[in-house]
């Protein structure tokens, strides 16, 4: 079945440094690539996507990047904020909608 | 109350128990699902309802039962349970076959089987 690598499972960065986790899919017909935060006691809420049919996209702070040969993207956070400390889940999904999460990276910031 | 929602948000059940969880989605979604979240395996995809039928059971043990009676209930009916069952449990929504999969979670509810 589709399987979706996530790396690192921990990254701790100073306040103000960039942060990059990256995710790996197996199926070539995933279209759509969700970046979940989960806060801790809290559910996980989107806070990024891009779908198949393009490289890159950005909001703010986050980016998001697509290697569709590779079949791997990776989320960009920039000046990170303690407020980013976070659980981060990549997903793929392909035309059934079902989503296929990555196994996390629990991202801290030290201020 | 807007989103989705959970019912209970915590329970301590033993093996011989039988309990039900209850998520109700107030989005007008039409598909629902329910995924495990353990520390071993975060986030595992259980079963996926679309327009009231199952479309998925991702070789989930028969203790576990769901239930769609329609596209803004979902239940998880309980029954002989092990301690290694002890997780969180999310129920989440969509609009499936829209240009937008965003899936919105509950707030899950914590489960401990004794």
């Amino acid at each position: 079945g589709e399987n979706v690598e996530q790396h690192p499972s921990t990254l701790s960065v100073q306040e103000g440094d960039s942060a990059v986790i990256k995710c790996t899919y197996s199926d070539s017909a995933s279209n759509y690539f969700p970046w979940y935060k989960q806060e801790l006691g809290k559910r996980p809420q989107l806070i990024i996507d891009i779908r198949s049919n393009v490289g890159e996209k950005k909001d703010q702070r986050i980016a998001v990047t697509l290697n569709k040969t590779a079949k791997h993207f990776s989320l960009h956070i920039t000046e990170t904020q303690p407020e980013d400390s976070a659980v981060y889940f990549c997903a793929a999904s392909s035309a059934t909608d079902k989503l296929i999460f990555g196994t996390g990276t629990r991202l801290q910031v030290f201020p | 109350e807007t989103g989705v929602t959970q019912t209970p948000r915590h329970l301590v059940m033993g093996m011989t128990n039988k309990k039900s969880l209850k998520c109700e989605q107030h989005l007008g979604h039409n598909a629902m699902y329910w995924y495990k979240q353990s520390a071993k395996k975060p986030l595992e995809l259980m079963f996926v309802y679309n327009f009231k039928e199952q479309t998925e059971n991702n070789s989930v043990p028969s203790r576990f039962s769901p239930e769609c009676p329609n596209s803004s209930h979902l239940f998880l009916h309980l029954h002989t349970l092990q301690p290694e069952d002890s997780a969180l449990y999310l129920c989440a929504s969509s609009q499936a076959g829209s240009s937008n999969n965003e899936q919105f979670f509950g707030p899950g509810t914590r489960l401990t089987v004794l």
